[in-house]
């Protein structure tokens, strides 16, 4: 079955202690995105990536670094986390280089709590 | 990118068409209506895309007027599992694909 998959689903942390969530993708994907969700300020790109070694920032990147070492990859790194980034992240993928008009995939969400 | 509006939310019947009205009235030439919905606090889904003819899948239909200034996603039998924020989007044609999602309208299926 074609899925991004995300890890942990629901992390509860403390502030400073390094954390990565996971994506993979299962569908030979060449873009990958990382977004974030909070009330009121809808989704916001965090990162995105059109290839592999290929990232860059989007709209909201402070805090958050990422890589893409493989194409099915795409993990999020928040090497400090803060009680500001708790959130809603979802990653998503799609086929092209992100020219084209390709529909994205979104994986089930990670529900971050930064204590 | 293009901003829409949409209202904050409709309800309809179970078994009745639900259209959900978008406005984009400053999309340019080379930009795409887009369709997301997000069902609770699930990742959003993918629903239909359309330039400037109506377009048609498994799920939905799109209708963009001749001007392109409005859309209207038809959903053709509503069901209860249909009940989610719809986000109609417009996109461009630039390298990064970003999303920019506003704040949707919430569609409620009534029995």
């Amino acid at each position: 079955e074609a899925q991004v998959t995300q890890n942990p689903r629901y992390l509860i942390t403390v502030t400073g202690k390094k954390l990565t969530v996971t994506c993979s993708q299962n569908m030979n994907h060449e873009y990958m995105s990382w977004y974030r969700q909070d009330p009121g300020l809808g989704l916001r790109q965090i990162y995105y990536s059109m290839n592999v070694e290929v990232t860059d920032k989007g709209d909201v990147p402070e805090g958050y670094k990422v890589s893409r070492k493989e194409k099915r990859n795409f993990p999020l790194i928040l090497e400090s986390p803060s009680p500001n980034q708790t959130s809603l992240y979802f990653c998503a993928s799609s086929s092209g280089q992100g020219g084209l008009h390709q529909p994205q995939h979104f994986g089930d969400g990670t529900r971050l709590s930064i204590l | 990118d293009a901003k829409t509006t949409q209202p904050p939310s409709m309800d309809c019947a179970e078994g009745r068409a639900a259209n959900l009205p978008c406005n984009h009235s400053t999309i340019s030439g080379n930009e795409y209506v887009y369709w997301y919905r997000q069902i609770h606090s699930q990742g959003p889904q993918y629903i239909i895309h359309g330039l400037k003819n109506n377009e048609t899948n498994e799920m939905a239909s799109l209708i963009i007027t001749e001007d392109r200034k409005s859309s209207t996603l038809i959903l053709p039998h509503a069901t209860l599992r249909d009940t989610a924020v719809y986000y109609c989007i417009v996109r461009g044609t630039g390298a990064n694909s970003k999303l920019t999602f506003g704040k949707g309208i919430t569609l409620s299926v009534r029995p």
